[in-house]
């Protein structure tokens, strides 16, 4: 079954601290993973996509990585700021004409002053 | 562009009731689904849409309705309101291809008593 599993699921830094988080998946065959960031009340908003040939993509402050043969993307938010107290979510589509990605359940970023 | 407008953003209805959630897009965006979001859960597709006129079942469609006359709408309905189905519903939609980001709305929450 395809599965999307993101840690922590739950985290609080300090203004301007740098942070990680983490998405490992068991979807086959892999298409493409992508970020999204869901503020609280809104819909999801998509931040950056990772194809199978790329390693590491830059987003302004966020950074995601991607190793293919483990299976493994973290996303990476640089300098954090009040505004990125968000839930982030990995997604992870697959090849072959699926229609139906895979939503990991989020991780959830409280940035306090 | 308004994006992915979605209505009524707030409901609550009795058991038994039957309703329809709107979704309208003007991206001229072929494919749309609507999925629930429940705490603690990742996101959940109920029913999807390639184009006017074509609509299929994602992972959770019992209890759910889907049309597609037009590029630009795509209506959800409730047949007979269960409180389990109170959860918060997304519609969100992209172009062609797996690869393309979804643009998701803000939701309705929708309250079953």
């Amino acid at each position: 079954k395809n599965q999307v599993e993101q840690s922590p699921q739950s985290l609080i830094i300090l203004e301007g601290k740098n942070c990680t988080l983490q998405c490992n998946y068991t979807v086959s065959p892999f298409s493409n993973l992508r970020w999204y960031k869901q503020d609280t009340g809104r819909g999801p908003v998509s931040l950056t996509i990772m194809t199978f040939s790329e390693n590491t993509k830059s987003n302004g402050r966020y950074t995601a990585t991607l190793d293919a043969d483990t299976k493994q993307s973290s996303l990476h938010i640089t300098a954090s700021q009040l505004s990125d107290s968000a839930s982030y979510i990995c997604v992870v589509s697959i090849s072959g004409g699926s229609y139906i990605p895979t939503f990991g359940r989020g991780t959830s970023l409280i940035v306090h002053p | 562009n308004a994006g992915v407008t979605q209505t009524p953003k707030f409901q609550v209805l009795k058991t038994g009731q039957s309703m329809t959630l709107q979704c309208a897009q003007d991206m001229n965006h072929e494919y749309m689904s609507w999925y629930r979001q429940d705490p603690g859960m990742g996101l959940r597709l109920i029913h999807y849409s390639v184009g006017a006129g074509i609509t299929d079942q994602g992972e959770v469609p019992n209890g759910y309705n889907v049309s597609r006359s037009t590029t630009e709408d795509f209506p959800l309905r409730l047949l007979s309101a269960a409180p389990s189905q109170t959860s918060v519903y997304f519609c969100a939609s992209r172009l062609t291809g797996v690869d393309q980001p979804q643009h998701f709305g803000d939701g309705t929450r929708l309250s079953i008593l």
